[in-house]
């Protein structure tokens, strides 16, 4: 079945860097990926919807210039979460579509990353 | 605008017994509708589906779910929980090439 990996599964830095995290489609083409944040003790919130080629799509009150997305290739897409604060802290999940497999209906989510910044 | 409702917030069964975690949904056409787990500290999983067809759809791990388009519900069941079930419960909806909306997640604790 279709796979997503996530990468690095966890990370801490330091307030005022950035940290990019991967997410990448191992067995299937995905020309959309979508990124989610997860607080504490409640559901999974969209960031934005990531299309390979093009510029990403920012749902309201996501800082775009904070969160980079980039999608250059069919299987990957990468979160760079800029001047991060301790308020970034948070569960970044990915999740993935194969749009020419027959499951394109099938989000698969990869394992997603937990980022703490001090 | 879609959205999806789980009113329980947390559930206690015993091991052995029956689980039935609801899902209401709101949209204006026929959704596609899901079912994650997530353990902690850990990814989504896809327990389920449903698209169209049948409107009892058969999962992994023995769970099952009922499509019912008269309720707007699409709750979640499994005859006989095991200890490791124990996780969080996300029900899910998209209109297909769109966005995922989330419920806000069932927390499962099973009691031995």
């Amino acid at each position: 079945g279709a796979v997503v990996s996530q990468h690095p599964s966890w990370v801490i830095c330091k307030s005022g860097t950035s940290v990019k995290i991967e997410c990448r489609s191992l067995d299937f083409q995905a020309t959309t990926m979508f990124w989610y944040r997860q607080f504490p003790k409640k559901s999974l919130m969209l960031m934005a919807t990531s299309n390979e080629g093009s510029k990403a799509t920012y749902e309201q009150g996501v800082e775009k210039d904070k969160f980079l997305i980039n999608h250059a290739s069919l299987t990957l897409s990468t979160l760079t979460v800029t001047s991060a604060h301790p308020e970034d802290s948070s569960f970044y999940i990915c999740s993935a579509r194969d749009s020419t497999g027959q499951d394109k209906y099938g989000y698969t989510f990869g394992s997603g990353t937990r980022l703490t910044v001090v | 605008a879609q959205s999806v409702t789980q009113p329980d917030i947390h559930i206690t069964v015993s091991e052995g017994a029956s689980l039935e975690l609801r899902c209401n949904y709101s949209y204006g056409a026929t959704p596609y509708l899901f079912w994650y787990v997530q353990s902690p500290g850990q990814g989504l999983q896809l327990l389920l589906k449903y698209f169209s067809g049948d409107t009892l759809v058969q999962g992994i791990k023995g769970f099952e779910a009922e499509f019912k388009r008269s309720q707007s519900s699409f709750n979640l069941r499994k005859p006989s929980v095991h200890w490791s079930d124990a996780a969080e419960y996300f029900c899910a909806l998209t209109g297909g090439y769109q966005k995922v909306t989330f419920g806000t997640g069932t927390k499962l604790q099973v009691i031995p």
